[in-house]
């Protein structure tokens, strides 16, 4: 069955800290890998990943996937409060559907 | 562009009644799907829709659950006889090509 774990399961940090978030799946005929911001409400799309070794950067925010290691990391640098959430991390099959298996996501925390 | 409108945003429904949510995808998305979030746990697909066409209900309960999305107005997830285990966030997401996927603000169901 398709998989996605994400490490850790939470985590707290102080303003200005940068912080990793790892995310590891097994899927039958990978397709993507997307990231995902949820605070409150709706989960905010951040990255969709195809291609291993390439980075993507949206301000303070990057990621890269692995498709060797069957793994992609979220990276948040000078993180600020405004970055407390659940970070989800989803894959998507090669399939007609392309439905996503998410995991069950990293809270990470910002403390002043 | 609005993005992804769903209604109402909490439902509360006793257990044997009907409940129906309501999702509106971004202009010009005529891919949707549905997802349930049970408390702690990571986002799980339901049904993928195209207008008036099923394309994938691998997720969805075999009894008392249905979803439409016809040719005019919003898709419809329909669940009969609710039940205590039913309570969870209802995310709808629309796509415009089944790539990159993005989610409306959630219908939070809670049945008494």
């Amino acid at each position: 069955e398709d998989k996605v774990v994400q490490s850790p399961l939470s985590l707290v940090v102080h303003e200005g800290d940068t912080v990793t978030l790892n995310c590891s799946y097994e899927v039958t005929n990978f397709r993507s890998l997307l990231w995902y911001k949820q605070e409150k409400k709706a989960p905010t799309f951040l990255f969709m990943l195809t291609s291993s070794g390439i980075e993507k950067k949206s301000g303070r925010l990057s990621s890269i996937l692995d498709k060797k290691e069957l793994s992609s990391i979220l990276n948040i640098t000078a993180t600020q409060t405004g970055d407390s959430a659940i970070y989800l991390c989803a894959v998507s099959p090669q399939t007609g559907a392309n439905n996503l298996f998410f995991g069950t996501g990293t809270r990470l925390t910002v403390i002043p | 562009n609005a993005g992804v409108m769903q209604n109402p945003r909490h439902l509360v429904r006793r257990r044997g009644q009907e409940a129906r949510l309501r999702c509106s995808p971004m202009k010009g998305h005529s891919h949707v799907y549905w997802y349930r979030q049970l408390p702690e746990e990571g986002l799980k697909f339901m049904v993928y829709l195209q207008k008036e066409n099923i394309i994938d209900e691998s997720g969805m309960p075999k009894e008392r659950f249905s979803a439409e999305f016809p040719k005019e107005g919003p898709s419809i997830l329909r669940i009969q006889q609710v039940v205590r285990g039913d309570s969870a966030a209802y995310f709808c997401a629309s796509s415009p090509s089944g790539t990159e996927q993005y989610f409306g603000p959630g219908t939070r169901l809670t049945v008494t």
